[in-house]
């Protein structure tokens, strides 16, 4: 069946990079977008923006264009995340979700935790 | 950019009422809304994808109406396992935003 299965919680110092992945299980990686989304500690979530594997599409928020880059493995049917020059306000729970026209955000990972702390 | 406010922010019903959750968009989506339930600890589950599509396996208590820019979402008779936060998603028009959340609790 469908499974996204995101790496691990991170830990990292104010100022460095993190980079995490989603890789997809259960159906045929290029049909369909892989979203990304950012949710703080008790509050709502933000769309941080979308990779398309079968042509390398991406699109970003604006928000979060310098913060986020999205890059592919398609051999391993991995998207990752990569986020840069963190600060505090970057701690949350990071959760990627395939998309696709009018599916909703259907499937989801079970989310990364990024802590940012000295 | 799309603005997604959703209302209300919490509220507190008893086992067999009705639950009533509205988002209003600032731009007119069709009928490209979604709705979530998340438990603590959990991603969230994607109950009515757009068109007001009930997902499959979501029991039939869960319904949801709306067009344009006015969106309902409904639980007839609430459960106590539906104490969760509920959120919709506008995936109209990138950036896809999100709504503020509700909190549903039992009395």
């Amino acid at each position: 069946q469908v499974q996204l299965q995101q790496s691990g919680a991170e830990l990292v110092k104010p100022g460095a990079s993190v980079k995490m992945s989603c890789k997809a299980f259960g159906y045929t990686f290029t049909t369909y977008p892989i979203e990304w989304m950012k949710q703080n500690h008790g509050k709502s979530l933000e769309w941080i923006g979308n990779f398309h594997p079968y042509n390398d599409d991406t699109k970003y928020n604006e928000k979060f264009k310098g913060k986020a880059k999205l890059t592919v493995e398609k051999s391993s049917s991995t998207v990752y995340l990569e986020l840069s020059r963190l600060t505090s306000d970057d701690s949350a729970v990071y959760y990627c979700a395939r998309g696709g026209l009018r599916q909703g955000f259907a499937y989801w990972g079970q989310g990364t935790l990024v802590t940012v702390s000295a | 950019e799309t603005t997604v406010t959703q209302s209300p922010a919490s509220l507190s019903v008893a086992t067999g009422e009705k639950v009533t959750i509205r988002c209003i968009t600032s731009t007119d989506i069709d009928d490209d809304m979604n709705w979530y339930q998340q438990k603590p600890g959990e991603p969230p589950k994607l109950l009515i994808s757009e068109g007001n599509t009930l997902r499959p396996g979501v029991p039939s208590r869960f319904s949801s109406s709306g067009y344009g820019t006015d969106f309902v979402f409904t639980i007839e008779n609430t459960l106590s396992e539906d104490v969760a936060d509920y959120y919709c998603l506008q995936s109209d028009n990138m950036p896809y935003t999100f709504g503020g959340g509700t909190k549903l609790e039992i009395k």
